[in-house]
This record gives structure tokens, C-alpha cells and sequence, in this order.
């Protein structure tokens, strides 16, 4: 079935560079997408990428896609203590139904 | 209005009560999705509506669960004899019908049946 799979937990310093992967099973999916939930809020999406790019960037944020592995990687540069929060790896299945991972909690120190 | 509003924000429920949980989606937004974050999960899918489509029903967990949408917009989560474990923040997502730009969430009803 779909399936979308997370790292559950990433700790980084303050201004290094963060990167959380996500593999996914729906070969299908034609966007994928990252959100971004912090303490208490709702979620954000924070940028998405079309299945026939390999790579997005979006000012700190850096989108990796590699569809033979089906791999997907959010990379956030000089990472600051604001971007501590779950990350959220979903993509566009049958039915234009989201399938989510579980989200990756990030923690950033200082 | 801007965005996904949902409405309550928090709800406290007795055990055994029916609630009901409200999403207003962003206007001409054609789909509609209810998801459900319990402590320490993952989002769970619940329920999808789009447009005048037949909704996906195959996430809601029991059949005291169910939801309508109205008009094509306003949507109704309904929960009867709520149950402890019920307990979650239930999100609700819209989106276009054309899906590039992602989906726009609420910000969640937080639900806790005592």
C-alpha cells in the first residue's frame, strides 16, 4: 500500500545545516510536499516539488528528489532555533488523497 | 475569510456526548479533508470531499464517526458517544482544484473527552 516513512527525531546546533529525509511507496504521487508544525500551531506548508524535478530551492530550503530511490530530502540551511518543530514529508496518492509520514522533530540547540 | 477556519479551537466532552466539530474551508476551494493528530501520532487521515463527488470515507475509525459538507463548502465532523480515546487535534485541509500549491490547514479543534 502507500506508505510514507520518517526519521522521528533530528538534533542539530544553532547555524548548522539540517537535513530530514523521507522515503515514500506511491511512484504515482506527482506532488510532494513539506510541512512544517510547530509547538501548539497548525501546519505550514512550507514548499513542494513537482515529481519531475529533481531539486527545488527556496531561499534556506533545499528539496531533493530522487524518484528511482523514491527519496525525498528537505535540507534547511544556518538553521536557526525558530525552525525547531516537526517536519512533515506527504505526498499526492490515488485519489489525490495526502499520505503523510509520521513527522520528523526537529531540535535545534543553540 | 483568508484561510481554513475551524471552530471550536477546544472542546471538553463527557464521555458518552455527541460533538460536533466545524470547518470553514478557503471559498472555491473544491476539496476538503479531515485528519486527526493524537498525542505522539502521526496525522490519520479520516474523511475527503471533492466537489460533488462521493466523499472517501475510508479513514473514519468507527461508524460513530461520520461528516457532511454543505453547499460545497462548510463541512460538520460528527462524533457520537465520544469515547477517551477520541482525544486528538482534529485538522481540516482544503484545497483547489488544482493541487501544485498545496493544501491549507486549520488550525484544529483539540479535543479531550474526560
Amino acid at each position: 500500500g502507500e506508505d510514507v516513512e520518517q526519521s522521528l527525531f533530528l538534533s542539530v546546533r544553532e547555524g548548522d545545516s539540517s537535513v530530514i529525509n523521507c522515503t515514500y511507496t506511491d511512484s504515482s504521487s506527482t506532488y510532494l510536499y513539506w510541512y512544517k508544525q510547530e509547538p501548539g500551531a497548525g501546519l505550514q506548508l512550507l514548499t513542494y516539488i513537482f515529481s519531475n524535478m529533481d531539486m527545488k530551492q527556496d531561499q534556506r530550503l533545499t528539496v531533493l528528489l530522487n524518484k528511482k530511490d523514491k527519496h525525498l530530502s528537505l535540507r534547511i540551511a544556518d538553521t536557526q532555533t525558530g525552525d525547531s518543530a516537526i517536519y512533515f514529508c506527504a505526498g499526492v496518492g490515488n485519489n489525490r488523497k495526502l499520505i503523510w509520514g509520521l513527522g520528523t522533530s526537529l531540535a535545534v540547540n543553540p | 475569510g483568508a484561510g481554513v477556519s475551524q471552530s471550536p479551537s477546544n472542546k471538553v466532552t463527557e464521555k458518552g456526548k455527541d460533538v460536533e466539530l466545524r470547518c470553514d474551508p478557503i471559498s472555491g476551494h473544491t476539496a476538503l479533508y479531515w485528519y486527526r493528530q493524537s498525542l505522539g501520532q502521526g496525522l490519520e487521515f479520516l474523511i475527503y470531499f471533492q466537489g460533488n463527488s462521493a466523499p472517501d470515507k475510508s479513514g473514519l475509525p468507527s461508524d460513530r464517526f461520520s461528516a457532511e459538507r454543505t453547499g460545497g463548502s462548510v463541512s460538520t465532523l460528527t462524533i457520537q458517544r465520544t469515547q477517551q480515546e477520541d482525544s486528538a487535534v482534529y485538522l481540516c485541509a482544503s484545497s483547489p482544484q488544482d493541487t501544485n500549491y498545496g493544501y491549507t490547514f486549520g488550525s484544529g479543534t483539540r479535543l479531550t473527552v474526560v
